[in-house]
């Protein structure tokens, strides 16, 4: 059972270049996640995903874009990388709420994908 | 105003010592409160959650929410050296699947 899965887990990227940073989970999760974390900031929510053809933005969206084809993967593209883009994104998925009201509160995490535009 | 404040700290304590963690909130609709510690160069892992107010103990660690006061705690009894990590706090409203973090408090314990 590997959790969720995120690759790469290093990018250097030149302004203007664009990428997708991969992520997947085994665990049958409906919810997603991508978040950004920047030193001393915590945790922003980037996009979302509820399942399945559904994403919606979260706090810091402009410059990302989502897709959700499957239960199991949900990439993060960027579009000409600028240098605010350097962070470290993190992937994550939990479960339904109405599946367990224990479950829905964890998010699980990926290991995190350090991007550096330069 | 963000809507969870937390101290980024450093907070630097000797081993055995009583740790106390807080945050703050102004979002009246939160309900779920959670608790997440990161390693370095980790992600974050869910370390205990609680639900309205409260307390909750597991083990060392002992979370407790006061929504009157929209503060919430966490406490690590005899801490040790591999609890050196920043903890973050977390929490969402009720129905909703969208968490709001705080940045984070960045623990050392001292051997």
């Amino acid at each position: 059972n590997a959790g969720v899965t995120q690759t790469p887990k290093f990018r250097i990227l030149k302004i203007g270049q664009s990428m997708t940073l991969q992520c997947a989970q085994d665990m049958n999760h409906n919810y997603m996640y991508w978040y950004r974390q920047d030193p001393g900031m915590g945790l922003k929510l980037i996009y979302y995903s509820v399942g399945a053809g559904i994403t919606d933005k979260g706090e810091v969206p402009n410059g990302y874009n989502v897709s959700r084809s499957t239960t199991e993967d949900f990439p993060l593209r960027l579009e000409l990388a600028a240098p605010s883009q350097t962070s470290v994104y993190f992937c994550a998925s939990s479960f339904l709420e109405s599946r367990g009201g224990s479950g829905a509160n964890v998010l699980t995490f990926g290991a995190g994908s350090r991007l550096t535009v330069l | 105003q963000k809507e969870v404040e937390q101290d980024p700290g450093p907070l630097s304590v000797p081993e055995g010592a009583i740790v106390s963690l807080n945050c703050t909130y102004s979002n009246s609709a939160f309900q779920y409160f959670m608790w997440y510690r990161q390693y370095s160069r980790k992600g974050p892992e869910l370390l205990m959650y609680t639900y309205s107010s409260g307390n909750k103990e597991d083990g060392r660690f002992t979370a407790q929410v006061d929504k009157s006061s929209k503060y919430i705690s966490l406490f690590i009894r005899d801490s040790q050296p591999s609890d050196s990590a920043t903890y973050l706090c977390a929490m969402r409203a009720g129905g909703y699947q969208k968490v709001t973090f705080g940045t984070g408090t960045k623990l050392q314990v001292i051997p």
